[in-house]
């Protein structure tokens, strides 16, 4: 099983609509869990941080379930300009920061 | 939060030739990161640079093919040497604001290279 795995879409969605996204680790003694963004040929920039209890801002609700070993990301009322490639971020074996593959997404207009 | 300049942006060279990369952060920083990513794929750490002695090579990663140099707090250099068409990719320092468990991971805006 990969450290970090992601469906790397792409996912197409209508603007307006939410759309949601899992992304599953397999060190089950990771303690950090972050959401970043990464826009075409730009650098990532943290999206936000995973906390225990969940964390929302604005339209963006993230959400970690360590019994399952997931993150997830929903984002509610799409916009264009959400269209880019989300990546899951994992502290993994010796707290190594891991990144997943990314899961790209479109926001039709 | 760090403001990190990362230089060349982009550059094409010539199979076996080297490159020098160079990362200036705006504060002083503990733990600088230089990460790769390949067309299509995600971020993989290549080393941690550590001022004042030998950086920390990942697996698959060796310090002559990428011998990086940490001579203060601000400043990191990453040399990808004897290149050949496969180390195309796009380099990216990172430094993190606080402890790897808590704080921020900050990218300079990457080094696009193609080895012809």
């Amino acid at each position: 099983r990969k450290e970090v795995e992601q469906d790397p879409g792409p996912f197409n969605v209508p603007e307006g609509a939410t759309v949601a996204f899992n992304c599953t680790y397999s060190n089950s003694a990771s303690q950090s869990f972050f959401w970043y963004r990464q826009d075409c040929r730009k650098e990532p920039k943290l999206l936000m941080s995973v906390y225990s209890s969940g964390n929302e801002d604005g339209r963006f609700t993230a959400q970690l379930n360590r019994a399952s070993q997931y993150i997830s990301l929903l984002i509610r009322d799409s916009k264009l300009s959400d269209s880019a490639t989300y990546l899951c971020v994992v502290n993994g074996r010796d707290d190594k920061i891991i990144f997943g593959k990314g899961t790209r997404l479109h926001i039709l207009p | 939060s760090a403001v990190i300049s990362q230089k060349p942006s982009r550059d094409i060279c010539q199979r076996g030739t080297s490159l020098t990369i160079q990362c200036q952060v705006d504060s002083q920083v503990t733990m600088m990161f230089w990460y790769r990513q390949q067309p299509g794929q995600s971020l993989t750490l290549i080393a941690t640079a550590n001022q004042g002695s030998e950086a920390t090579y990942e697996s698959g990663f060796v310090i002559d093919k990428f011998p990086i140099s940490r001579p203060n707090l601000t400043f990191s250099t990453l040399t990808v040497s004897n290149m050949s068409p496969e180390d195309s990719s796009i380099y990216l320092c990172s430094v993190v604001s606080a402890g790897v468990n808590t704080g921020e991971l900050f990218f300079g805006e990457g080094s696009r290279l193609t080895v012809l």
